[in-house]
């Protein structure tokens, strides 16, 4: 079936330190890829998304390429801010499973001064 | 057009006592999907609706859960005889039916058993 695996946190970066969060996933059909991100608190936002292979989504300096060969969507960010802490989530949706939504199970990210 | 809602944003109850926790999906969105979290745990899946049906509920406890999507109203999630180990927050999320979409999800329900 369907799944998604992400890096195991947490993660404890300096600012303006480089930050990779590995994802992979596994489906039958052609998903859709996307980057959840969560604040201490507060439910769920979308980060960024890709439709088909080879899609690069972008936001606020993060980034994530859809590589159907590796089927791995990691995300990067090239400095990194404290108010980039949070928990990220990498998730797929795929039409051949009636559009259900798998995630991964979170990485946590403190960015320290 | 308002996010998806959930209420309460905090619900406080007893052992053996019933919660109900309900999800207002956005305009337009048929689809529905309830994720339960545990304090520093990641998001767990329990059951995905749409309008009057349940498509997977894979994810939910065979007993004293329920959840329903009625063709009015908002989605429920219904937790019978609370024991402690249902404290977490819940959290909803809609979509529409268009395929290639995200989910867009509540703040969740803080649930707390004492």
């Amino acid at each position: 079936g369907d799944s998604v695996t992400q890096m195991e946190g947490p993660v404890t970066l300096s600012e303006e330190a480089f930050l990779t969060i590995n994802c992979t996933y596994t489906a039958t059909g052609y998903p859709s890829l996307f980057w959840y991100v969560q604040y201490p608190g507060e439910g769920l936002q979308l980060l960024l998304k890709a439709t088909k292979a080879d899609d690069k989504g972008s936001n606020k300096g993060f980034e994530a390429t859809y590589r159907k060969e590796t089927t791995s969507f990691h995300l990067e960010k090239g400095s990194v801010q404290v108010s980039d802490s949070a928990v990220y989530f990498c998730a797929l949706s795929d039409r051949n499973t009636g559009n259900q939504f798998y995630f991964g199970t979170g990485t946590s990210l403190t960015v320290i001064p | 057009n308002a996010g998806v809602m959930q209420n309460p944003r905090h619900l406080v109850r007893r052992r053996g006592q019933e919660a109900r926790l309900r999800c207002s999906p956005m305009k337009g969105h048929s689809h529905v999907y309830w994720y339960r979290q545990l304090p520093e745990e990641g998001l767990k899946f329990m059951v995905y609706l749409q309008k009057e049906n349940i498509i997977d509920e894979s994810g939910m406890p065979k007993e004293r859960f329920s959840a329903e999507f009625p063709k009015e109203g908002p989605s429920i999630l219904r937790i019978q005889q609370v024991v402690r180990g249902d404290s977490a927050a819940y959290f909803c999320a809609s979509s529409p039916p268009s395929v290639a979409t995200e989910a867009f999800f509540g703040q969740g329900t803080r649930l707390t058993v004492v």
